[in-house]
């Protein structure tokens, strides 16, 4: 079993809608937990910390339920530049170094 | 202020050959990681540098090895290249170690290997 899987997509959305979008996690004991953005044949950047009282960040929205190992992002009113890949990311216990990552799942706004 | 940046942007090499990458941190960071990134998969994390000393490792076999220079730049090198070596390798730097700091990811290294 992966240590982080996400939602496999791809997910193809007119403008203006709302796309959310799926991760668990394997370690009960995971420390920090992320949403990052790659755009194509670009580097991964951090679009939000996900914290355990969940949070908001305009229109982007990341909840974190640990009981289920269980992170969310929802993006509302969803903007052509909104087209990218979607990584989830934790940090293992024992391993905060390092940055584990799931293997994204694509999001396309269509005009 | 440069962020971080890496070289060569592309590179082909043949199997059993060996590669050097090289990465220079974003200004005021003293961390460097290294991830492999295959086509369609997410990065996987190779190792982590601080104080020029390799602090944790990912699952990678010995033929990744790295450096870390007191100017905090760092250098990856694969060698006997395999052909499922071929990946975009990227640099992370970051201020400090842990977790809790942002990393910063470079433009990556896009390595061939035939």
């Amino acid at each position: 079993r992966k240590e982080v899987e996400q939602d496999p997509g791809p997910f193809n959305v007119p403008e203006g809608a709302t796309v959310a979008f799926n991760c668990t996690y394997s370690n009960s004991a995971s420390q920090s937990f992320f949403w990052y953005r790659q755009d194509c044949r670009k580097e991964p950047k951090l679009l939000m910390s996900v914290y355990s009282s969940g949070n908001e960040d305009g229109r982007f929205t990341a909840q974190l339920n640990r009981a289920s190992q269980y992170i969310s992002l929802l993006i509302r009113d969803s903007k052509l530049s909104d087209s990218a890949t979607y990584l989830c990311v934790v940090t293992l216990s024992g391993s905060a170094r390092q940055l584990t990552f799931g293997s994204g799942t694509q999001l396309t706004v269509l005009p | 202020d440069a962020g971080v940046t890496q070289s060569p942007t592309h590179l082909i090499k043949t199997r059993g050959q060996q590669v050097t990458l090289r990465c220079s941190p974003k200004s005021g960071h003293d961390t460097v990681s290294w991830y492999q990134q295959a086509l369609g998969q997410g990065p996987q994390f190779i190792f982590q540098y601080y104080e020029e000393e390799e602090r944790q490792r990912g699952n990678f076999p010995d033929r990744f090895s790295g450096h870390q220079f007191p100017n905090y730049s760092s250098e990856l090198n694969v060698n006997a290249l395999l052909l499922g070596d071929s990946a975009l390798y990227l640099c992370a730097s970051s201020a400090g170690p842990s977790s809790y700091n942002e990393q910063f990811f470079g433009p990556g290294t896009r390595l061939t290997v035939l």
